[in-house]
């Protein structure tokens, strides 16, 4: 069974600090990987995503992450925090195969809390 | 307009009334899922639909049902709701054809089971 493990319930950061979100998944196959943000009160909007190729990923703002298939890790990272990044953070793992027998069933970790000082 | 809508979007009740929640999208999507969101646990699966004549339970459906109405259209019910399914719940809708999976969200209802 695919799983998502985010080791980190709260970060606290300052603004103008860089920040790393810790992401490890269990998967059988080759993963699809996501980053979800959640804006308090808000719905969830893609970060970003891998799904092949480059395994350092780009994403909406000024986000990356990196895809370490022999650590099983999907890291975020960000190298300057601004106070509007104050978010909850969640990663999730998809898969290839069988896709198109299952469908787009993500699973999802528990997330990160991340606070901004000023 | 939101391309994913939810309503209500905040609801508080009581312990054994029946709750709708519904969900309407504007993407042209095929695939329709309900996730409930914990502290701490993260989204969890309800049901999925890839389709009107489609639909599958997730790993937490014991309690809920849904209705897909239309392509458009897929609805949450809680037919005798209980405090612990207090939770915020996500409608979300995929293309297939995207390929990846990529999930796209509405903005969530609040329910409170007193």
């Amino acid at each position: 069974a695919q799983s998502v493990t985010q080791p980190d319930i709260h970060i606290t950061v300052s603004e103008g600090a860089s920040l790393e979100l810790r992401c490890n998944y269990s998967y059988g196959a080759t993963p699809y990987l996501f980053w979800y943000v959640q804006s308090p009160g808000q719905g969830l909007q893609l970060l970003l995503k891998y799904f092949s190729g480059d395994t350092l990923v780009q994403g909406i703002k000024g986000f990356e992450a990196e895809f370490k298939r022999s650590q099983s890790s999907f890291n975020l990272r960000k190298p300057s925090v601004h106070w509007s990044d104050a978010a909850e953070y969640f990663c999730a793992v998809g898969g290839a195969l069988p896709f198109k027998a299952a469908g787009n069933k993500l699973t999802f970790g528990g997330g990160t809390r991340v606070l901004v000082k000023p | 307009d939101a391309d994913v809508t939810q309503t209500p979007r905040n609801r508080i009740t009581k312990t054994g009334k029946r709750i709708m929640l519904e969900c309407s999208q504007t993407k042209g999507h095929d695939r329709m899922y309900w996730y409930r969101q914990d502290p701490g646990l993260g989204l969890r699966l309800i049901y999925y639909s890839f389709d009107v004549k489609d639909i599958n339970k997730g790993e937490i459906s014991d309690g809920y049902s849904v209705s897909r109405q239309a392509q458009a259209k897929f609805s949450l019910s809680l037919e005798s709701a209980i405090p612990n399914q207090t939770a915020l719940y996500f409608c979300a809708t995929s293309d297939p054809k995207e390929g990846t999976g990529e999930l796209f969200f509405g903005e969530g209802s609040r329910l409170t089971v007193l």
